[in-house]
This record gives structure tokens, sequence and C-alpha cells, in this order.
């Protein structure tokens, strides 16, 4: 079974700009979660999705969203990019929500590391 | 609100020797836990996770976790540390209770292993 697949891998935008970053769940997998890592603020939620739906959100201003496709596919877009911005951005796909016998646990894929200049 | 901590950002050992991470845990209700472990610019991988049973939990590579709910603490264990251990680790906790609660994870602590 193929795992998350987070496309681009790597990214160089400057201040202003937007960006789109993709993320193709495991097959199955209806829940897409994203997370930005940086080194001094560690591993942050950005927000969840399920079914198309925004089922949780973390505490990150307008500039950032997302959205799921009926294939469970998500996007998550970032306007007006500012410096610290630059993270890596994590996708994860979990069964969450699919069975009474899942427990959530996340499947990550390698991440999309962005760097604004 | 739910929350997770690792006290330690750093943990030092020897080849050869115990290693003990260290995870304390904030929730409501029954937690589901987990731990996870990064390598330098990859994702993070599943390495094991506690939902009930038996507090000993096994795990991938090795690797054990203690469930102690008096002590709402899940530390990460392996009796014999690997130079290829060396990494980021993260604990995780999600209330039981709810499937559509979000992971949240601690700050991770990077695990050194000298030859």
């Amino acid at each position: 079974k193929a795992g998350v697949t987070q496309t681009p891998r790597y990214l160089i935008k400057t201040r202003g700009q937007q960006v789109t970053l993709s993320c193709s769940p495991i097959s199955g997998h209806r829940s897409v979660s994203w997370y930005q890592q940086t080194p001094g603020q560690g591993l942050q939620f950005l927000f969840e999705y399920f079914s198309e739906t925004q089922r949780n959100k973390g505490n990150f201003p307008g500039r950032f969203s997302g959205r799921q496709f009926s294939n469970s596919r998500s996007e998550m877009n970032v306007s007006t990019l500012e410096l610290g911005d630059s993270a890596l951005y994590l996708c994860a796909s979990s069964l969450l929500g699919t069975g009474i016998a899942n427990t959530g646990e996340l499947f990550f894929g390698e991440g999309s590391r962005l760097t604004v200049l | 609100a739910q929350s997770v901590a690792q006290p330690e950002d750093q943990v030092n050992v020897a080849e050869g020797n115990p290693l003990t991470v260290k995870c304390t845990y904030s929730v409501s209700g029954n937690p589901y836990l987990f731990w996870y472990v990064q390598y330098p610019n990859r994702g993070l991988q599943f390495l094991l996770k506690y939902i009930t049973g038996d507090n000993l939990v096994k795990g991938s590579y090795g690797f054990e976790a203690e469930f102690n709910k008096s002590q709402t603490s899940f530390h990460l264990k392996k009796p014999s540390a690997l130079v290829s251990d060396s990494a980021l680790y993260f604990c995780a906790v999600r209330p039981g209770y709810s499937s559509a609660s979000k992971i949240i994870f601690g700050s991770g602590t990077r695990l050194s292993i000298r030859p």
C-alpha cells in the first residue's frame, strides 16, 4: 500500500507570494491533518479534514487555509507569505472516524520544506 | 484541555545502555497515547501506541513504553540503545472518548546515542 505522498518536497518563495501544497493520503484514509514544524515552535497543528469538511483547526491566521477533495486528497494554501512561514509542512492521514476499531494513529508523509526569502 | 509534556529537550546515552525518553500527559477521560520517531529531513514514523490493556506496550525497533495512569506518564524505553536510534522522538495523546478529536504532540526529545 502506498504511503502518504506530499508534493512538492522542497520549494522556495519570496515574501508576499502564495503557495499551495498537496497531500495524497493512504488509500482508504479519509482523515487528513496538516502540521507545521519549525525548530523554535516544534510541531504545530494546522487543521484536519474529514470527508471534505474541516473538523479541527489550530491557532493559525487566516492566511493558512486548506481543503479536501472527494478522493480525500488535500491541499493547503498559504497566502501573503512571511519569513516566519519557513518550515517543514507535514501531512498525515488516518483511518480516524471510519470504524470503531481504529484508534486514529497518524501516518505521515515526508513533508514539504518551504523556504521564504 | 489536553496537553503533552516532554520535559527533556535532549537525552544522551552510550550505545548498549538502556534509554528512557519521558512523557507526561493531561487529557479528559481515557487517553490514546502514541510515540513517533523522526529522522533528519523525514516525516514522523509511528513507533507504538497504548489504547487499553497491558500497561507495557511493545513497538518497532525494540522500543517499548510503559503507561502509568496514576502518574499520567507514558515513558519510552529500550533495554539496549543503538547509534541508529539517534533521532527526534515525539509523544502524542488523543482523548479516547472521541474519534473526532485531534492528536496533540509534545515538543519532542532529541535522542543522541554515542558509540
